[in-house]
C-alpha cells in the first residue's frame, strides 16, 4: 500500500513569494495534519484537517493557510514567504480524529528553502 | 512551543547494547508516541502507549509512561547500526477544533557504531 505522499520534494523561493505544498494520504485515511521541522529542532504543528473542516490550528500566523479536498489529499499556502519559513514540511495522516487519539503517518517531506 | 524535552540529546553506543530515551511533557495527553527520522527525512512511527497504559512493547522496542511524573522512556534492545537516527517523542493532545495534535519534543540523536 502507498504510503503519505508530498510534492514537490524540494523547492527553492524567494523572499516575499508563496508556495503551495501538496499532499496524499494513506488510502481510507481522512484526516490530515501539517507539521513545520525546523533544522536541528522537533516537527511543530500547523493544522489539521478531517473530512475538509479544520480541527486545529497550530501557532503560525494567517500566512499559512491550508485545505483539504474531497478525496482527503491537501494543500498547504504559504503567503510572503520569510527567510525563517525555511523548513522541512511533513504531512501526516490518520484514521480519525479526536478522541483518545491514533498514529499518525507522515510523508517524506518538502523542503523548502527561501533565499 | 515544544512539549518537553527529551534526555539525552544524544546517544552513542555499541552495536549489540541496550539503548534507553527519556522523555518529560507538561500537559494532559490522549496518548504518546515515538517516532524515529533518518537524516531530516520524514518520521517513522514506531510505537503509541496511551494514558492509560503503563507499559508496551513492540519487538525489541520497550516503551514506559507515568502519567504522574509525566514522562516516558523508549528502550531499543539489542540495537543495530541501523537502529541508528533521531528519535521523538510526541504527545497527542486535544486541539482546540476537536482534533488531535502532536506536540514533538526536542529528539535524542541515536548512534549505533559497529
Amino acid at each position: 500500500d502507498a504510503g503519505v505522499t508530498q510534492s514537490p520534494t524540494h523547492l527553492i523561493k524567494t523572499r516575499g513569494q508563496h508556495v503551495t505544498l501538496r499532499c496524499s494520504p494513506i488510502s481510507g485515511h481522512k484526516s490530515v495534519s501539517w507539521y513545520q521541522q525546523v533544522l536541528g529542532q522537533g516537527p511543530q504543528f500547523i493544522f489539521q484537517y478531517y473530512e475538509k473542516e479544520e480541527r486545529g490550528r497550530g501557532n503560525f500566523p494567517d500566512r499559512f493557510s491550508a485545505r483539504q479536498f474531497p478525496n482527503y489529499s491537501s494543500e498547504l499556502n504559504v503567503n510572503a514567504l520569510l527567510l525563517g519559513d525555511s523548513a522541512l514540511y511533513l504531512c501526516a495522516s490518520s484514521t480519525t480524529s479526536g478522541g483518545p487519539g491514533r498514529a499518525q503517518y507522515f510523508g517524506p517531506g518538502t523542503r523548502l528553502t527561501v533565499t | 512551543s515544544q512539549q518537553g524535552e527529551e534526555d539525552p540529546q544524544a546517544l552513542s553506543i555499541q552495536e549489540g547494547e541496550n539503548a534507553t530515551m527519556n522523555c518529560s511533557y507538561k500537559t494532559s495527553i490522549n496518548n504518546l508516541q515515538w517516532y524515529r527520522q533518518n537524516s531530516g527525512r520524514g518520521l517513522v512511527h514506531l510505537i503509541l502507549i496511551r494514558s492509560n497504559e503503563r507499559e508496551k512493547h513492540s519487538g525489541r522496542l520497550r516503551v514506559t509512561l507515568d502519567t504522574s511524573k509525566k514522562s516516558s522512556s523508549l528502550l531499543i534492545t539489542a540495537s543495530r547500526a541501523a537502529d541508528t537516527a533521531s528519535y521523538f517523542c510526541a504527545t497527542d493532545e486535544s486541539g482546540s477544533g476537536g482534533g488531535n495534535k502532536l506536540t514533538f519534543g526536542t529528539g535524542t540523536q541515536l548512534k549505533v557504531e559497529l
